[in-house]
């Protein structure tokens, strides 16, 4: 079956501490997609990547990093710089049309836990 | 950047009962999307509305792209356990590609036996 995996599901780190959330799809999917979700809160863009060794910026950027090398790969890095770090990540794929119709299929997340 | 309100925040409902919920924006979306997240799981696309005035079932979901393109509806009818979970709105601008996604902040509809 094609989908999108995130591992692992439950991450503990201790503060000052750089971590990595994989996430891996199998869908040829060009788009792929970090976000963050906080309790009570929407989904909030942290990063997004539109085609390999390319990747913007979104709503959140500030304390992590990413890299696109390959199509069905989408690393995120949580860096010791993110204040508040502690929150569930998801990342998502999809086909970029350009024109709307291109809905994000989400991996099932991780859970951070910084302490 | 866009705002949704989703309303409402929360419901408790008894299982058998019908659920409304409903996104108003400011600014006028191209496409709505509707998404279903259980506790600890990603969210599953329940309903995507392509067209001012959409009228779309999905099983016991009906959803509604409002005539004026600033506002979404999710109808579920005779909610069932299952049901439980957070709903959450998403309108996309016209020619973006998710990087255009707003979300709103969730309906968490609790289901009392």
């Amino acid at each position: 079956d094609g989908g999108i995996t995130q591992s692992p599901k439950y991450l503990f780190r201790k503060e000052g501490q750089n971590v990595t959330l994989s996430c891996e799809q199998n869908l040829n999917h060009d788009a792929m997609y970090w976000y963050r979700q906080d309790p009570g809160q929407g989904l909030r863009l942290i990063y997004y990547s539109q085609i390999v060794n390319d990747f913007q910026k979104g709503d959140i950027a500030e304390g992590y990093s990413v890299s696109r090398e390959k199509k069905e790969s989408f690393p995120l890095t949580v860096t010791s710089a993110q204040k508040n770090p502690t929150a569930f990540y998801l990342c998502a794929s999809s086909i970029p049309t350009g024109g709307g119709n291109s809905p994000l299929h989400f991996g099932n997340g991780t859970r951070l836990t910084v302490t | 950047g866009q705002q949704l309100n989703q309303s409402p925040q929360s419901m408790f409902i008894q299982e058998g009962e019908d659920v409304s919920m409903n996104c108003t924006s400011s600014s006028i979306f191209n496409t709505w999307l509707w998404y279903k997240q259980d506790p600890g799981e990603g969210p599953v696309l329940l309903i995507a509305l392509y067209k001012a005035g959409e009228l779309t079932s999905n099983g016991r979901l009906t959803a509604q792209f409002g005539i004026t393109r600033k506002d979404s509806f999710l109808n579920i009818s005779a909610s069932i356990p299952s049901d439980v979970g957070i709903y959450f709105c998403a309108g996309q601008l016209s020619g973006g590609g998710a990087d255009g996604l707003t979300f709103g902040k969730g309906t968490h509809l609790i289901i009392q036996p």
